[in-house]
């Protein structure tokens, strides 16, 4: 158990468009998820911490109104890149955290969206 | 918070050990994590150890903790091909309002040649 997906898992979009990326649990209630961006060959960066039903919490130097974040059900958490420019090009990887249990907080990670803005 | 960091290259041959190291600052960490990365992938969670045992043993990886030096590795035993991938490991806080939030560390990318 502990699957979760992201949707789509590649998207190229012009500059200034918006995408929508979605990270889902499968088959358990998230009640925490996470948005995390990976440039090529570095670590992840941790961009945001959703709780179902409230608000996102950003890290330093991540614009809010840029990122749209919303955890609108236990298994499914929604990450927006509003008017997206090239430099926004980068892989997001979402996880997921039960918050109940011996291992609470582990967390189980999607398998990526490459997003590629041209 | 936290800050975790590792060599970011190894390469080893084909049925050698592979032991990728991970320091860590804080002490308070209960939980320690590695994971495994292929290319284009999210992050496979391998194995964790907390912060009471020394060492954790699961069939070819050894994890071995050195509390005292917050010294943290990973062994992989006959490394075979497919064991090439980026290695992160990560620190878990103990305290609960915080519960999930982990600090990555910048990733150890392992070569294995045939």
């Amino acid at each position: 158990g502990a699957v979760v997906s992201q949707h789509p898992s590649r998207v190229i979009c012009k500059s200034g468009t918006s995408v929508k990326i979605e990270c889902r649990s499968l088959d358990f209630q998230a009640t925490t998820m996470f948005w995390y961006r990976q440039f090529p060959k570095q670590s992840l960066m941790l961009m945001a911490t959703s709780n179902e039903g409230s608000k996102a919490t950003y890290e330093q130097g991540v614009e809010k109104d840029k990122f749209l974040i919303n955890h609108a059900s236990l298994t499914l958490s929604t990450l927006t890149v509003t008017s997206a420019h090239p430099e926004d090009s980068s892989f997001y990887i979402c996880s997921a955290s039960k918050g109940q249990g011996a291992l609470f907080h582990e967390q189980f990670f999607g398998p990526g969206t490459r997003l590629t803005v041209l | 918070g936290e800050d975790v960091e590792q060599s970011l290259f190894l390469s080893v041959r084909e049925g050698d050990s592979s032991v990728i190291n991970c320091t860590y600052t804080d002490s308070s960490s209960t939980y320690l994590y590695w994971y495994k990365q292929e290319p284009g992938a999210g992050l496979q969670l391998l194995t964790y150890i907390f912060s009471n045992m020394d060492m954790k043993q699961d069939q070819r990886l050894t994890v071995l903790l050195n509390k005292k030096d917050k010294h943290l590795s990973l062994r992989i035993a006959d490394t075979q091909t497919g064991d090439s991938a980026i290695y992160f490991c990560a620190g878990y806080p103990t305290d609960n309002t915080n519960a999930g939030k982990s600090t990555f560390g910048d990733g150890t990318t392992l070569t294995v040649k045939p």
